[in-house]
């Protein structure tokens, strides 16, 4: 059980245009998700939390205006980059809280390249 | 400030050869210390869950310590599919949020 899906896993865009990556949680309800950013060989840095039918919570330093983050249901949320510039691209990572205990549980993960 | 350190940053054993990896942390109130396992190009893969000092937890050739200053993932008799990078978080109780450290990149040699 808890497994966590992201989609697309890779995806090239020019500069400019927007991207949307999904999160879903396939066994288990979600209330909570979270969305980090991974560049090589460092570690996740969280760019913002999301709950269930209210606003995200975004971490200091990043734009809530270009990474929007809507989690419509108890078992998905997406991130999309809007105006992708060439810095944004990266690993994008999510993971789901199943709130039965303390742990996060991860998606494997979107490479994101912008040209 | 809450943070998390890992060492080493890499670490190269011949097949068989056992040995420790370290995370060192500070935070405010432990909620849980989190281990887990990332290969290239995928998430992290969920090993460990630890709550408090003396705790230990065992999962094939992995053993995960906790005290109150640091945790240790013990790796005996790693094989080459044990290769991949070891991260270690931090669940701190004052913002519920947690906190990776930087990984230890495992590679084991046949």
């Amino acid at each position: 059980g808890a497994v966590v899906s992201q989609h697309p896993s890779r995806v090239i865009c020019k500069s400019g245009t927007s991207v949307k990556i999904e999160c879903r949680s396939l066994d288990f309800q979600a209330t909570t998700m979270f969305w980090y950013r991974q560049f090589p060989k460092q570690s996740l840095m969280l760019m913002a939390t999301s709950n269930e039918g209210s606003k995200a919570t975004y971490e200091q330093g990043v734009e809530k205006d270009k990474f929007l983050i809507n989690h419509a249901s108890l078992t998905l949320s997406t991130l999309t980059v809007t105006s992708a510039h060439p810095e944004d691209s990266s690993f994008y990572i999510c993971s789901a809280d199943r709130g039965l205990e303390e742990t996060q549980y991860f998606g494997p993960g979107t490479r994101l390249l912008v040209l | 400030e809450d943070q998390v350190t890992q060492s080493p940053e890499a670490l190269r054993l011949q097949e068989g050869e056992s040995s420790s990896l370290n995370c060192s942390y500070t935070v405010s109130g432990l909620r849980g210390l989190f281990w887990y396992r990332q290969d290239p190009g995928k998430g992290p893969e969920f090993l460990f869950t630890l709550y408090s000092a003396g705790e230990e937890k065992e999962k094939e050739r992995l053993k995960a310590t906790l005290t109150k200053k640091e945790s240790f993932l013990h790796i005996t008799a790693p094989k080459p599919e044990d290769s991949a990078t070891y991260l270690c978080a931090v669940r701190a109780a004052r913002d519920d949020k947690i906190i990776f450290g930087k990984g230890t990149r495992l590679h084991i040699l046949p």
